[in-house]
C-alpha cells in the first residue's frame, strides 16, 4: 500500500484478555517504530525495529508487552492480560532508513480495555 | 532514552500573528531533526525537516542551533487551520537510538 497500515483501527477488549495489533509499514522501509498515546498526552516510545531485530526495547512498559517483526515487513504488538491502563492509541511508524529520513505514521489502533 | 524538551503550551495566538516555538535536545550526536504536526485524534504528520542552514516553507521557518542544541519553528501570518500540536523530533542515527519525540506544543489560533 501507499502508506502505513494498522489493524484493527479500533479494539475493545475485556480486562485480562490478550490482544494483537498489526502494523504493515511502507514497502522498503527498514525502520519501524511503535508508540502509544493516551488521551491528551504525548507519544510514548515502546519499541523500535531495524529490519527484524529490535535493538531498543527499553520502552516496553512491562513483560506483558512484546513485539515481533518478520520478513523485515509486518510487525505485531502483543499485549497479554490487558489492563485498563493499557487503553490508548497505539501508533506505528516506518522510515526508509534509520538516522536521516522522516517517519510516516499509520492511523493507529484505538485500544479500549473494559 | 535521550530527551527532547518542548514547552507544552497552550499558546493562544490571534489570527495573523507570528508565533515561535523552541525545542531543546540533549544528545549532541543527534543528526536529523524534524517538526511534526498532530491534529486532535489524528496521527502525527511531517511538517518539515530541519536543516543546518535553516529552511523555509511558505509561512513556516525552521532553524537549528547545534551549539546550543535547540530547534525552532516560526509560523508567520498564522491561520485558524494552524491550530494543532507541534512535535519536535530528533533522530540520533547511530547505535540503537531511533526517533525521539518531544511531548509537543499545543497551539490555538483565535479568530
Amino acid at each position: 500500500g501507499a502508506g502505513v497500515s494498522q489493524s484493527p483501527s479500533n479494539k475493545v477488549t475485556e480486562k485480562g484478555k490478550d490482544v494483537e495489533l498489526r502494523c504493515d509499514p511502507i514497502s522498503g522501509h527498514t525502520a519501524l517504530y511503535w508508540y502509544r498515546q493516551s488521551l491528551g498526552q504525548g507519544l510514548e516510545f515502546l519499541i523500535y525495529f531495524q529490519g527484524n531485530s529490535a535493538p531498543d526495547k527499553s520502552g516496553l512498559p512491562s513483560d506483558r508487552f512484546s513485539a515481533e517483526r518478520t520478513g523485515g515487513s509486518v510487525s505485531t504488538l502483543t499485549i497479554q492480560r490487558t489492563q485498563q491502563e493499557d487503553s490508548a492509541v497505539y501508533l506505528c511508524a516506518s522510515s526508509m532508513e534509520k538516522g536521516v529520513t522522516e517517519a510516516f505514521f499509520g492511523q493507529g489502533t484505538r485500544l479500549t480495555v473494559v | 532514552r535521550k530527551e527532547v524538551e518542548q514547552d507544552p503550551g497552550p499558546f493562544n495566538v490571534p489570527e495573523g500573528a507570528t508565533v515561535a516555538f523552541n525545542c531543546t535536545y540533549s544528545n549532541s550526536a543527534s543528526q536529523s531533526f524534524f517538526w511534526y504536526r498532530q491534529d486532535c485524534r489524528k496521527e502525527p504528520k511531517l511538517l518539515m525537516s530541519v536543516y543546518s542552514s535553516g529552511n523555509e516553507d511558505g509561512r513556516f521557518t525552521a532553524q537549528l542551533n547545534r551549539a546550543s542544541q535547540y530547534i525552532s519553528l516560526l509560523i508567520r501570518d498564522s491561520k485558524l487551520s494552524d491550530s494543532a500540536t507541534y512535535l519536535c523530533v530528533v533522530n540520533s542515527g547511530g547505535g540503537a537510538d531511533g526517533l525521539t519525540f518531544g511531548k509537543g506544543t499545543h497551539l490555538i489560533i483565535q479568530p
